[in-house]
């Protein structure tokens, strides 16, 4: 069964950085091919990929927040940790991680098939 | 950057009717790798369609989708009552793997 569970500050101040973490369980990320991703929403709005670190460290990032985001994995503690610099009022979203894995062995990528509850980041002073 | 443009906003719709979503791509989406999301509020988005093509477990066969190149469907047959909510496309066959915005389905 796999699960994930995303944890981290509830409110940030403006230009301070932001640490999330993501504990997961049920699969390894030193499994070729499994990835783990970070996806965000603004209240009432769509969602939008940040992130995504592969089984072998390959690191993804999406090109608007590049500068500001940092994704890094702990196989031993099963952890996957985002960082964010220079958050802003318009940085408050759910911010949701989520596990994806080829779907056959002749995939090279595949679709977000677990994903955490999220958790809500308010930015304000 | 792929964007994903989603069609209607908004779709009203009652239980028993079809609904037909679309999902337009800005360029073509590598080997299908188009999904489908479906989302309640105050949960997290739950993975209906990969593939373009394919249902994820446990998703009743009312959901379908087709479609390749720059143009994908989802479909639902007969709506029920638990189908409302908001339905989004994700292409992963190029990085970044984007969505779309979004196309509620609400009860009519």
């Amino acid at each position: 069964q796999i699960t994930l569970k995303e944890s981290g500050p509830t409110l940030v101040k403006p230009t301070q950085t932001l640490t999330l973490t993501c504990t997961f369980s049920g699969f390894s990320l030193s499994t070729s091919g499994v990835g783990v991703g970070w996806i965000r929403q603004p209240p009432g709005k769509a969602l939008e990929w940040l992130a995504l670190i592969y089984w072998d460290d390959d690191k993804r990032y999406s090109p608007s927040l590049k500068s500001r985001l940092t994704i890094t994995k702990d196989t031993s503690k099963n952890q996957v940790v985002l960082t964010m610099t220079n958050m802003d009022p318009v940085d408050t979203a759910t911010y949701y991680c989520a596990h994806t894995e080829p779907p056959y062995y002749y995939d090279s990528s595949g679709p977000f098939d677990y994903w955490g509850q999220g958790t809500l980041v308010t930015v304000s002073s | 950057e792929i964007v994903l443009t989603q069609s209607p906003g908004t779709l009203s719709l009652s239980p028993g009717e079809r609904a037909t979503l679309s999902c337009r791509a800005s360029q073509s989406v590598s080997s299908s790798y188009l999904a489908w999301y479906q989302q309640k509020p105050g949960q997290a988005p739950r993975l209906l369609i990969y593939g373009a093509s394919s249902r994820a477990t446990g998703i009743p066969d009312r959901f379908s989708g087709s479609g390749s190149g720059t143009d994908f469907t989802l479909t639902i047959s007969r709506l029920e009552p638990e189908d409302f909510g908001v339905y989004y496309c994700q292409q992963y066959g190029s990085s970044p793997y984007t969505f779309g915005q979004g196309t509620k389905l609400e009860i009519k």
